[in-house]
């Protein structure tokens, strides 16, 4: 069964760092998505991505954050001067159809600490 | 805006008993909702959803939520537990479109032998 895949699966960084974390969605489909988990805590919502442009962000996406779908595979995040309070699990996610009619594929997450 | 709360942040059954994990939501628009599970160390995998329709679902591994529009709830149960079904669990709410989903705190179902 196709999976989404994500590298690294675990990131160390320092403070102020810039880091990006990479996610192969399945091959078909159309709408991707980033959550993270902090440690202990709910799964939180950043961003969804559809037809090359964001089409929703949380108050979480600041502008310390940015996505990019750079080849028709690869779906990126990019955190650009981490922050001790970025240490979390970050989940990516594809779909084929809008998230509330077509199940969310996760990935296994990247773990980002950041010290 | 849309929430959900997930009332128990850790449930304890014994093997063979009634799971029942409770999630009460606040939407001003018809709600989707749906419950995911995520087994240690893993991505999160949707159990069961509902949009429209049947009001009881049913999901993988022998779950199922009803939907109950008076109650604002959309509680997931299962008759017996298996030691498999050790895992933290999600409620979550959409509201259509593009927009992802809003998701519970989680409760931590343990199985006790």
């Amino acid at each position: 069964e196709p999976e989404v895949t994500q590298t690294p699966s675990h990131q160390v960084t320092q403070m102020g760092q810039e880091v990006i974390l990479r996610c192969v969605p399945i091959s078909n489909h159309l709408y991707f998505y980033w959550y993270r988990q902090i440690l202990g805590q709910k799964v939180e919502f950043l961003v969804s991505f559809y037809n090359n442009e964001i089409s929703e962000k949380s108050e979480i996406f600041d502008d310390q954050f940015s996505v990019e779908r750079p080849d028709g595979s690869n779906f990126t995040l990019k955190i650009r001067s981490t922050k001790l309070e970025d240490s979390a699990m970050y989940f990516c996610a594809s779909s084929d159809r809008e998230a509330v009619n077509s199940p969310l594929h996760f990935g296994n997450g990247t773990r980002l600490t950041v010290t | 805006a849309q929430s959900v709360t997930q009332l128990g942040s850790h449930v304890s059954v014994s093997e063979g008993a009634l799971v029942l994990l409770r999630c009460n939501y606040s939407s001003s628009v018809p709600p989707y909702l749906f419950w995911y599970v995520q087994y240690p160390n893993q991505g999160l995998q949707l159990l069961l959803k509902y949009t429209t329709g049947a009001t009881l679902v049913k999901g993988i591994n022998g779950f199922e939520a009803e939907f109950k529009k008076s109650e604002t709830s959309f509680h997931l149960t299962k008759p017996s537990a298996h030691m498999s079904d050790a895992a933290e669990y999600f409620c979550a709410i959409g509201r259509g479109g593009a927009d992802g989903l809003t998701f519970g705190k989680g409760t931590h179902l343990i199985i006790q032998p």
